[in-house]
Protein backbone atom coordinates (compact mmCIF):
# COMPACT_ATOMS: atom_id res chain seq x y z
CA UNK A 1 0.00 0.00 0.00
CA UNK A 2 1.93 2.71 -0.94
CA UNK A 3 0.10 5.40 1.21
CA UNK A 4 -1.04 8.78 -0.07
CA UNK A 5 0.46 10.32 -2.84
CA UNK A 6 0.71 13.92 -3.57
CA UNK A 7 2.34 15.56 -6.32
CA UNK A 8 4.20 17.19 -7.27
CA UNK A 9 5.93 17.77 -4.32
CA UNK A 10 7.15 21.11 -4.87
CA UNK A 11 5.48 23.47 -7.68
CA UNK A 12 7.02 27.29 -8.36
CA UNK A 13 4.53 28.97 -10.28
CA UNK A 14 4.18 33.08 -10.97
CA UNK A 15 1.78 35.45 -9.88
CA UNK A 16 -1.01 35.00 -12.12
CA UNK A 17 -0.84 31.60 -12.90
CA UNK A 18 -2.50 28.30 -12.17
CA UNK A 19 -1.52 25.44 -9.52
CA UNK A 20 -2.71 22.03 -9.73
CA UNK A 21 -2.31 20.18 -7.13
CA UNK A 22 -2.97 16.22 -7.09
CA UNK A 23 -3.59 13.30 -4.55
CA UNK A 24 -4.54 9.94 -4.93
CA UNK A 25 -5.69 8.39 -1.79
CA UNK A 26 -4.91 5.13 0.10
CA UNK A 27 -6.20 2.38 -1.84
CA UNK A 28 -9.86 1.81 -0.45
CA UNK A 29 -10.12 5.37 1.14
CA UNK A 30 -13.05 7.18 -0.29
CA UNK A 31 -12.72 10.54 1.74
CA UNK A 32 -10.30 13.35 0.95
CA UNK A 33 -9.46 16.28 2.81
CA UNK A 34 -7.21 19.51 2.07
CA UNK A 35 -5.35 21.21 4.67
CA UNK A 36 -2.78 24.16 3.98
CA UNK A 37 0.33 25.06 6.24
CA UNK A 38 1.94 28.44 6.41
CA UNK A 39 5.08 28.79 7.89
CA UNK A 40 5.49 28.03 11.76
CA UNK A 41 1.63 27.37 12.11
CA UNK A 42 -0.47 24.55 11.76
CA UNK A 43 -2.46 22.84 9.23
CA UNK A 44 -5.96 25.01 8.20
CA UNK A 45 -8.65 22.90 7.15
CA UNK A 46 -9.90 23.98 3.72
CA UNK A 47 -12.18 21.03 2.42
CA UNK A 48 -14.02 17.55 2.80
CA UNK A 49 -14.65 15.75 -0.53
CA UNK A 50 -16.17 12.14 -1.48
CA UNK A 51 -15.98 10.77 -4.36
CA UNK A 52 -17.68 13.28 -6.83
CA UNK A 53 -19.09 15.41 -4.00
CA UNK A 54 -17.85 18.31 -2.13
CA UNK A 55 -19.06 17.68 1.43
CA UNK A 56 -17.47 20.96 3.64
CA UNK A 57 -15.52 23.13 1.80
CA UNK A 58 -16.09 25.65 5.03
CA UNK A 59 -12.44 26.65 5.15
CA UNK A 60 -11.46 26.92 1.34
CA UNK A 61 -11.27 30.78 0.03
CA UNK A 62 -14.26 31.82 -1.90
CA UNK A 63 -12.26 33.00 -5.05
CA UNK A 64 -9.62 31.45 -7.10
CA UNK A 65 -9.93 27.87 -5.13
CA UNK A 66 -11.37 24.76 -6.04
CA UNK A 67 -11.41 21.15 -5.47
CA UNK A 68 -12.94 17.88 -6.92
CA UNK A 69 -12.32 14.37 -6.61
CA UNK A 70 -13.81 12.29 -9.39
CA UNK A 71 -14.98 9.22 -10.08
CA UNK A 72 -11.82 7.67 -11.86
CA UNK A 73 -8.58 9.51 -10.72
CA UNK A 74 -6.87 11.74 -8.16
CA UNK A 75 -8.59 14.32 -6.12
CA UNK A 76 -7.72 18.11 -7.67
CA UNK A 77 -6.99 21.32 -5.66
CA UNK A 78 -6.64 24.28 -8.18
CA UNK A 79 -5.90 27.01 -7.71
CA UNK A 80 -6.35 29.82 -10.73
CA UNK A 81 -4.30 33.43 -10.52
CA UNK A 82 -2.07 32.61 -7.88
CA UNK A 83 -0.83 35.39 -5.25
CA UNK A 84 2.35 35.33 -3.01
CA UNK A 85 0.21 34.76 -0.17
CA UNK A 86 -0.92 31.25 -1.53
CA UNK A 87 3.14 30.13 -0.83
CA UNK A 88 2.03 27.18 1.74
CA UNK A 89 2.24 23.50 2.20
CA UNK A 90 -0.50 21.75 1.04
CA UNK A 91 -0.95 18.17 2.43
CA UNK A 92 -4.03 16.37 1.48
CA UNK A 93 -5.34 13.36 3.53
CA UNK A 94 -7.44 10.49 3.23
CA UNK A 95 -9.69 7.96 5.67
CA UNK A 96 -11.85 4.87 4.95
CA UNK A 97 -14.97 6.87 6.08
CA UNK A 98 -15.53 8.69 9.16
CA UNK A 99 -13.01 6.72 10.82
CA UNK A 100 -11.04 8.23 13.90
CA UNK A 101 -8.34 7.10 15.07
CA UNK A 102 -4.64 5.76 13.91
CA UNK A 103 -6.81 4.25 11.02
CA UNK A 104 -8.49 6.86 10.44
CA UNK A 105 -6.76 9.91 9.38
CA UNK A 106 -3.55 9.28 6.90
CA UNK A 107 -1.64 12.38 5.83
CA UNK A 108 -0.02 12.43 2.50
CA UNK A 109 3.97 14.04 2.38
CA UNK A 110 2.44 17.82 0.75
CA UNK A 111 2.98 19.71 -1.60
CA UNK A 112 5.00 23.49 -1.46
CA UNK A 113 3.61 25.89 -3.58
CA UNK A 114 5.95 28.85 -3.71
CA UNK A 115 4.94 31.56 -5.98
CA UNK A 116 7.17 34.21 -7.30
CA UNK B 1 -13.67 31.04 16.19
CA UNK B 2 -12.01 27.91 17.69
CA UNK B 3 -8.89 27.31 17.97
CA UNK B 4 -6.27 25.48 19.60
CA UNK B 5 -3.43 27.62 20.89
CA UNK B 6 0.23 27.41 20.51
CA UNK B 7 2.53 29.69 19.02
CA UNK B 8 5.57 27.36 18.16
CA UNK B 9 7.54 27.07 21.59
CA UNK B 10 10.60 25.58 21.07
CA UNK B 11 11.16 22.33 23.75
CA UNK B 12 14.95 21.71 24.27
CA UNK B 13 15.98 18.23 26.05
CA UNK B 14 18.74 16.38 26.48
CA UNK B 15 18.83 12.77 25.21
CA UNK B 16 16.95 10.16 27.77
CA UNK B 17 15.05 12.82 29.29
CA UNK B 18 11.27 12.96 29.33
CA UNK B 19 9.77 15.55 27.58
CA UNK B 20 6.49 17.07 27.78
CA UNK B 21 4.73 19.38 25.41
CA UNK B 22 1.77 21.45 26.26
CA UNK B 23 -1.56 22.32 24.17
CA UNK B 24 -4.69 23.91 24.90
CA UNK B 25 -8.32 24.11 23.28
CA UNK B 26 -10.74 26.21 23.16
CA UNK B 27 -13.88 24.05 21.55
CA UNK B 28 -16.16 21.98 24.59
CA UNK B 29 -17.59 20.28 21.47
CA UNK B 30 -14.71 18.75 21.03
CA UNK B 31 -14.48 14.94 22.16
CA UNK B 32 -11.65 13.27 20.05
CA UNK B 33 -7.85 14.38 20.16
CA UNK B 34 -4.46 13.48 18.59
CA UNK B 35 -1.26 14.15 18.67
CA UNK B 36 0.89 14.15 15.41
CA UNK B 37 4.62 14.50 14.44
CA UNK B 38 5.88 16.30 12.01
CA UNK B 39 9.15 16.27 10.43
CA UNK B 40 10.86 18.54 8.42
CA UNK B 41 9.52 18.13 4.50
CA UNK B 42 7.13 15.44 5.62
CA UNK B 43 3.30 15.19 6.29
CA UNK B 44 2.49 14.67 9.95
CA UNK B 45 2.18 11.12 11.26
CA UNK B 46 0.05 10.01 13.77
CA UNK B 47 1.19 9.17 17.33
CA UNK B 48 -1.40 9.07 19.89
CA UNK B 49 -5.02 10.32 20.47
CA UNK B 50 -7.64 9.91 23.57
CA UNK B 51 -11.18 10.72 23.16
CA UNK B 52 -13.02 13.08 25.98
CA UNK B 53 -14.44 10.16 28.03
CA UNK B 54 -10.51 9.23 28.96
CA UNK B 55 -8.29 11.17 30.66
CA UNK B 56 -4.76 9.45 29.95
CA UNK B 57 -3.86 7.45 27.58
CA UNK B 58 -0.91 5.61 27.41
CA UNK B 59 1.20 4.41 23.87
CA UNK B 60 4.75 2.77 23.60
CA UNK B 61 7.23 5.75 25.44
CA UNK B 62 3.84 7.81 24.42
CA UNK B 63 1.34 9.35 27.31
CA UNK B 64 -1.57 11.76 26.39
CA UNK B 65 -3.10 13.15 29.16
CA UNK B 66 -6.43 15.16 28.86
CA UNK B 67 -7.82 17.98 31.17
CA UNK B 68 -11.44 18.79 30.49
CA UNK B 69 -11.83 21.04 32.74
CA UNK B 70 -8.91 23.16 32.04
CA UNK B 71 -9.53 22.22 28.60
CA UNK B 72 -5.46 21.15 28.60
CA UNK B 73 -4.05 18.55 26.79
CA UNK B 74 -0.35 16.99 27.23
CA UNK B 75 1.95 14.69 25.74
CA UNK B 76 5.04 12.84 27.48
CA UNK B 77 7.68 10.87 25.62
CA UNK B 78 9.68 8.93 27.95
CA UNK B 79 13.56 8.48 27.19
CA UNK B 80 13.57 10.82 24.33
CA UNK B 81 15.54 10.00 21.29
CA UNK B 82 17.56 12.19 18.77
CA UNK B 83 15.34 10.54 16.47
CA UNK B 84 11.98 12.39 18.42
CA UNK B 85 13.30 15.45 16.74
CA UNK B 86 10.33 17.35 15.21
CA UNK B 87 7.33 19.79 15.07
CA UNK B 88 4.44 18.10 17.65
CA UNK B 89 1.28 19.16 16.75
CA UNK B 90 -2.21 18.69 19.03
CA UNK B 91 -5.44 18.84 16.91
CA UNK B 92 -8.83 18.08 17.70
CA UNK B 93 -12.13 16.67 16.30
CA UNK B 94 -15.56 17.83 17.16
CA UNK B 95 -16.91 14.63 15.63
CA UNK B 96 -20.01 15.88 13.31
CA UNK B 97 -20.51 14.78 9.84
CA UNK B 98 -16.84 16.29 8.23
CA UNK B 99 -14.23 14.76 10.58
CA UNK B 100 -12.06 18.14 10.15
CA UNK B 101 -9.22 18.25 12.39
CA UNK B 102 -8.52 21.70 14.47
CA UNK B 103 -4.77 22.08 14.75
CA UNK B 104 -2.71 24.12 16.83
CA UNK B 105 0.51 26.13 16.04
CA UNK B 106 3.25 23.46 17.00
CA UNK B 107 5.89 22.91 19.75
CA UNK B 108 9.17 22.53 18.04
CA UNK B 109 11.16 19.43 20.20
CA UNK B 110 14.83 19.80 19.63
CA UNK B 111 16.70 16.84 21.49
CA UNK B 112 20.34 17.30 22.15
CA UNK B 113 22.67 14.41 22.52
Amino acid sequence: NAGVMQNPRHLVRRRGQEARLRCSPMKGHSHVYWYRQLPEEGLKFMVYLQKENIIDESGMPKERFSAEFPKEGPSILRIQQVVRGDSAAYFCASSPGLVRGSYGYTFGSGTRLTVV
Amino acid sequence: GESVGLHLPTLSVQEGDNSIINCAYSNSASDYFIWYKQESGKGPQFIIDIRSNMDKRQGQRVTVLLNKTVKHLSLQIAATQPGDSAVYFCAENEGGATNKLIFGTGTLLAVQP
